[in-house]
């Protein structure tokens, strides 16, 4: 199967700037999360869609923003960015296996805020 | 408030010994733990995984520890290798996996040593 793809892999922004970041996951595979990754603050959760359904969320101003569409797909949006968005933003999918779920990682969006 | 800690920022280690990595959590909750390797700009590996109603879990070269009184897990790489040397994320999660997310440290840098 494929792997967890992500696009763009490398984005600059300016401050003040939107950004929105997709994510297809594994085939089969219904739950994307979104980890934001700092050097400072390690991986982060933003929140987990299912089912078209935010079913989780972590610590992050309404500024971050996701949707999920009806294959599955993720969008990761940003507004107002701040230069301390500046991070590698990660998408993760499920598989589901014994009831306990093992997540796969994409290979991340680098987003740089100037 | 760090729910799982990994106290030692880097590891070196010679190539063909043991490298033990470690990892201490918090929350009494957290029933299903798992261990992930990354590489500079590449999203986290899954490596291997433990339920908490076990206390070893063994794949190949890589055997995780669990010892739920001390809320403390071990990574044991037998023998190391050279391209062993990542940072490695210990991971952790309450009830359903994924459900609320995962809890990672902030990593371990591994260097192997020819």
């Amino acid at each position: 199967k494929a792997g967890v793809t992500q696009t763009p892999r490398y984005l600059i922004k300016t401050r003040g700037q939107q950004v929105t970041l997709s994510c297809s996951p594994i085939s089969g595979h219904r739950s994307v999360s979104w980890y934001q990754q700092t050097p400072g603050q390690g991986l982060q959760f933003l929140f987990e869609y299912f089912s078209e359904t935010q079913r989780n969320k972590g610590n992050f101003p309404g500024r971050f923003s996701g949707r999920q569409f009806s294959n599955s797909r993720s969008e990761m949006n940003v507004s107002t960015l701040e230069l301390g968005d500046s991070a590698l933003y990660l998408c993760a999918s499920s598989s589901r296996d014994r009831g306990r779920e093992t997540q796969y990682f994409g290979p991340g969006t680098r987003l740089l805020v100037l | 408030d760090q729910q799982v800690k990994q106290n030692s920022p880097s590891l070196s280690v010679q190539e063909g010994r043991i490298s033990i990595l470690n990892c201490d959590y918090t929350n009494s909750m957290f029933d299903y733990f798992l261990w992930y390797k990354k590489y500079p700009a590449e999203g986290p590996t899954f490596l291997i995984s433990i339920s908490s109603i076990k206390d070893k879990n063994e794949d190949g070269r890589f055997t995780v520890f669990l010892n739920k009184s001390a809320k403390h897990l071990s990574l044991h790489i037998v023998p190391s290798q050279p391209g062993d040397s990542a940072v490695y994320f210990c991971a952790a999660s309450a009830v359903r996996g994924g459900a609320d997310g995962l809890t990672f440290g902030k990593g371990t840098h591994l260097i192997i040593q020819p």
